[in-house]
This record gives structure tokens, C-alpha cells and sequence, in this order.
């Protein structure tokens, strides 16, 4: 079955970069029309779009951050990485890794945990 | 680039079928069939329940069901049951700067 889950710091401080792997199993990036995307969200806040990337190298970015994103992949390692540069006390929030396919046309069915990242000093 | 808009919160009668809005723009929800919906419980990752406007992936209730019209795209839950209860998120293709955006959420309560 398809399974992901998000690793990371869970403090970081104002300035810093944010560094999250997400690492799945039971499907593979190698495979035509996989992705695996990125969605946030603030405590007690509503879902925020990040990132997306798929088998093809193809990276999608939320406009609103796309100068301080990175995502890149893994094939080998089943593992995508978002960074994230120059956090602020905004920024924290629950990240949460989830899978998807073309056909889904942007749906996320599979998702990680979450990983609560504070931002503080 | 701003988030979809949808109502805070809808309420419902165990029985009764609720419709939860989702308002966007001529560019992202208005020309895009690429409207997704999601459950999420409190404390739970988010559950999807429509894509591509109005289809359900395996195992999602019949209960479920999704519509456009112009800029408007629509949840409609009938026969509402309790384990309903939940936050419901949008989420739409924002079209040329290729990317995603979800809407503001909305809380739906079982009366």
C-alpha cells in the first residue's frame, strides 16, 4: 500500500532554511504521471498549496513562494525534498507530503502524517 | 494567486444534504475542470473526496457529490451523517503561473 511520511527539524529559527524529506513506499517516482507535492498548514488555519513535482522532472510552485521554494527528488531513495529559505515565525505550520497522479489532475489521494515545524528564536 | 473563497461554516440535519461553495476566478476555477475537494478531520491529514469537478476516487461514498457552474464549484453531502462532521477544503488549478491553490476552508457541522 502507498505510504508517506515527512521528516524534519520541528524548530527553526527566523532566517534559517527549512530542509523537509518526505519518504514513501508502495508506489515509485519512476513510474509516467507519479508526483508528490507539498501542502502546509498554520495551526488552526486553512491548507496552503506549495509544491509539486513529477516522474518527468516537472515542478510546479505556489506563486506566493516560489522565490524561496525548492523541490527536487529522489528516484533512488523514494524521497522528494522541499526547502524552504529564509523562514519566518509565519511560516509555522503543519507540512504535510501527499502523492498524486495525471489522472487525478492535481487531487492528492495518499498523504503523510505531517510534520509540525515551529519557527521561533 | 489568492485563495478560492468558501463559506466558514455550514450546518446540516442528520438526513438533510448541505452544499458547500467554492468561489474563484475566470482564470483558475472559472476555466479549469481541475477542481478537487478534501475532508479533513480534526487532528487527521486531509481526505480526498472529488477531483476533476465531479468524480470520486474508490472507496468515497456515494454521498459525495461535485459540480461547476462558472466561477462557482460546488460539495453537495446528502444524506448527511454525523462522521460528516469535518472541515472541507477546494482546491483548483490557478492556470497560468501552473500552479494549485486551495480555498479558505469550511467547517460543517451535524445539528
Amino acid at each position: 500500500q502507498i505510504t508517506l511520511k515527512e521528516s524534519g527539524p520541528t524548530l527553526v529559527k527566523p532566517t534559517q532554511t527549512l530542509t523537509l524529506t518526505c519518504t514513501f513506499s508502495g508506489f515509485s517516482l519512476s513510474t509516467p504521471g507519479v508526483g508528490v507535492g507539498w501542502v502546509r498548514q498554520p495551526p488552526g488555519k486553512a491548507l496552503q498549496w506549495l509544491a509539486l513535482i513529477y516522474k518527468t522532472d516537472e515542478k510546479l510552485y505556489s506563486p506566493i513562494l516560489r522565490t524561496r521554494l525548492t523541490i527536487t527528488k529522489d528516484t533512488s531513495k523514494n524521497q522528494v525534498v522541499l526547502m524552504m529559505t529564509n523562514m519566518d515565525p509565519v511560516d509555522t505550520a503543519t507540512y504535510y507530503c501527499a502523492h498524486t497522479t495525471y489522472s487525478l489532475l492535481g487531487g492528492f489521494d495518499y498523504w503523510g502524517q505531517g510534520s509540525l515545524v515551529t519557527v521561533s528564536s | 494567486q489568492s485563495a478560492l473563497t468558501q463559506p466558514a461554516s455550514v450546518s446540516g440535519s442528520p438526513g438533510q444534504s448541505i452544499t458547500v461553495s467554492c468561489t474563484g476566478i475566470s482564470s483558475d476555477v472559472g476555466r479549469y475542470n481541475l477542481v478537487s475537494w478534501y475532508q479533513q478531520h480534526p487532528g487527521k491529514a486531509p481526505k480526498l473526496v472529488i477531483y476533476e469537478v465531479t468524480k470520486r476516487p474508490s472507496g468515497v461514498s456515494a454521498r459525495f457529490s461535485g459540480s461547476k457552474s462558472g466561477t462557482t464549484a460546488s460539495l453537495t453531502i446528502s444524506g448527511l451523517q454525523a462522521e460528516d462532521e469535518a472541515d472541507y477544503y477546494c482546491s483548483s488549478y490557478g492556470g497560468v503561473q501552473n500552479y494549485y491553490v486551495f480555498g479558505t476552508g469550511t467547517r460543517v457541522s451535524v445539528l
